[in-house]
């Protein structure tokens, strides 16, 4: 079954801390993808990678940071959390050529962030 | 922003039909409309997805009107477990997708 994971479920983190969030894939998959969700905005693109090392702004990637070291995984980093970074986060992954696709994206389960 | 429209909420009786129906009266010749779920608490799930072509799977049937501006999903045996709110969306630009705030379906006994 093929998946992408995402290192923690639940995080709790202070105010000014700086903060990884990790997503791996096993799809091989060439994009990544990290959302946000809040309740009543939906989700809303942070950042993504067509390829390693490759990082393209997303909706609202003010305050966050990406690193695509290796193929299969996606980090986000909080610099600085804040309050205001309290949210889902979601990981996800495609093929290139996205709408020529069968299955589009795959998700991860989530991690719901708390800044304190 | 989102470039479709859905209602915010539908009810269906366990069993019977689910018709989503969605707008999306921007897109244009070569964009593919996708379907996904977010059951609570979970990642959006792939549903389905089309071009112009009624398609249908294990899981749904997609129907595109003509002029290819709005499409219906259509559960036909809703059951509890399809609880979740429906995202219907399409391909603008390279590779990203933009979600709405999609439909809310409660399926009730």
């Amino acid at each position: 079954d093929v998946k992408v994971t995402q290192s923690s479920r639940y995080l709790v983190k202070r105010t000014g801390e700086k903060v990884f969030l990790e997503c791996v894939q096993d799809m091989d998959h060439e994009n990544m993808f990290w959302y946000r969700q809040d309740p009543g905005l939906g989700l809303r693109l942070i950042y993504f990678s067509y390829d390693v090392k490759m990082k393209e702004k997303g909706d609202i990637p003010e305050g966050y940071s990406v690193s695509r070291e290796k193929k299969e995984r996606f980090s986000l980093i909080l610099e600085s959390a804040s309050t205001n970074q309290t949210s889902m986060y979601l990981c996800a992954s495609s093929e290139p050529g996205q709408g020529f696709t069968n299955y589009g994206y795959t998700f991860g389960s989530g991690t719901r962030l708390t800044v304190v | 922003d989102a470039k479709t429209t859905q209602p915010p909420s539908m009810d269906c009786a366990e069993g019977r039909a689910a018709n989503l129906p969605c707008n999306h009266s921007t897109i244009s010749g070569n964009e593919y409309v996708y379907w996904y779920r977010q059951i609570h608490s979970q990642g959006p799930q792939y549903i389905i997805h089309g071009l112009k072509n009624n398609e249908t799977n294990e899981m749904a049937s997609l129907i595109i009107t003509e002029d290819r501006k709005s499409s219906t999903l259509i559960l036909p045996h809703a059951t509890l477990r399809d609880t979740a709110v429906y995202y219907c969306l399409y391909l603008s630009g390279y590779s990203t997708l933009t979600f709405g705030k999609g439909t809310m379906l409660l399926v009730s006994p």
